[in-house]
């Protein structure tokens, strides 16, 4: 059983169009977490989620809306795709009571 | 914001040599944990550490906390193949708050 899946594996699209990652976890963890790998490999948080409740948002463009619908779903929706959008978005969850966290799959976006 | 130093940033070694890693903090973090990510997947997590001092095993891996809490190790003895990977270290001074990842370590090994 796959503990964090994410859907698409891949998606490739034009600039300009709206787009959507889903996220589901099977682990019961109460935390879920969207990170952002760069082509250069470097990992960043963009939000976190907690029981479907928002409580980190870093500085990401209010084009990415995370939407929760219950604590083991995180989608991520992207409005208005820009070429700087392309890079690899992981879903990640994890137990509030630890810092350990797991990762799904990932999903590679490219915008053309 | 805190930030990660991690080094090497990357390292070509022949088969059955040992490996070491290392990730340095400018403050202090509650838990250090230790990330494999192979192409085309996501990290998968080797080793956490929750406890200044805590040194902790995983078959060929070894991985510690420093004493300072600013700073961790990671240790791979008897390199194989299958070693091959980005390694991120991960620190975090919270529970259920978002990890900084350090800037990872390819480990490239020949055979």
């Amino acid at each position: 059983d796959t503990a964090v899946s994410q859907t698409p594996k891949y998606l490739v699209t034009q600039m300009g169009n709206d787009k959507s990652i889903k996220c589901e976890q099977n682990l019961g963890h109460d935390t879920m977490y969207w990170y952002k790998q760069d082509s250069k490999k470097f990992l960043k948080i963009m939000f976190s989620y907690n029981n479907k409740e928002l409580i980190i948002n870093e500085t990401v463009p209010n084009r990415f809306s995370p939407k929760s619908p219950d604590k083991a779903h995180l989608n991520l929706h992207i409005n208005s795709l820009e070429l700087g959008d392309s890079a690899v978005y992981f879903c990640a969850s994890s137990q509030v009571a630890t810092d350990t966290q797991y990762f799904g799959p990932g999903t590679r976006l490219t915008v053309l | 914001g805190q930030q990660l130093n991690q080094s090497p940033q990357s390292m070509f070694i022949q088969e059955g040599e040992d490996v070491s890693m290392n990730c340095t903090s400018s403050s202090i973090f509650n838990t250090w944990l230790w990330y494999k990510q192979d192409p085309g997947e996501g990290p998968v997590l080797l080793i956490a550490l929750y406890k200044a001092g805590e040194l902790t095993s995983n078959g060929r891996l070894t991985a510690q906390f420093g004493i300072t809490r600013k700073d961790s190790f990671l240790n791979i003895s008897a390199s194989i193949p299958s070693d091959v990977g980005i390694y991120f270290c991960a620190g975090a001074n919270q529970a259920g708050t978002a990890l900084i990842f350090g800037k990872g370590t390819t480990l490239s090994v020949s055979s």
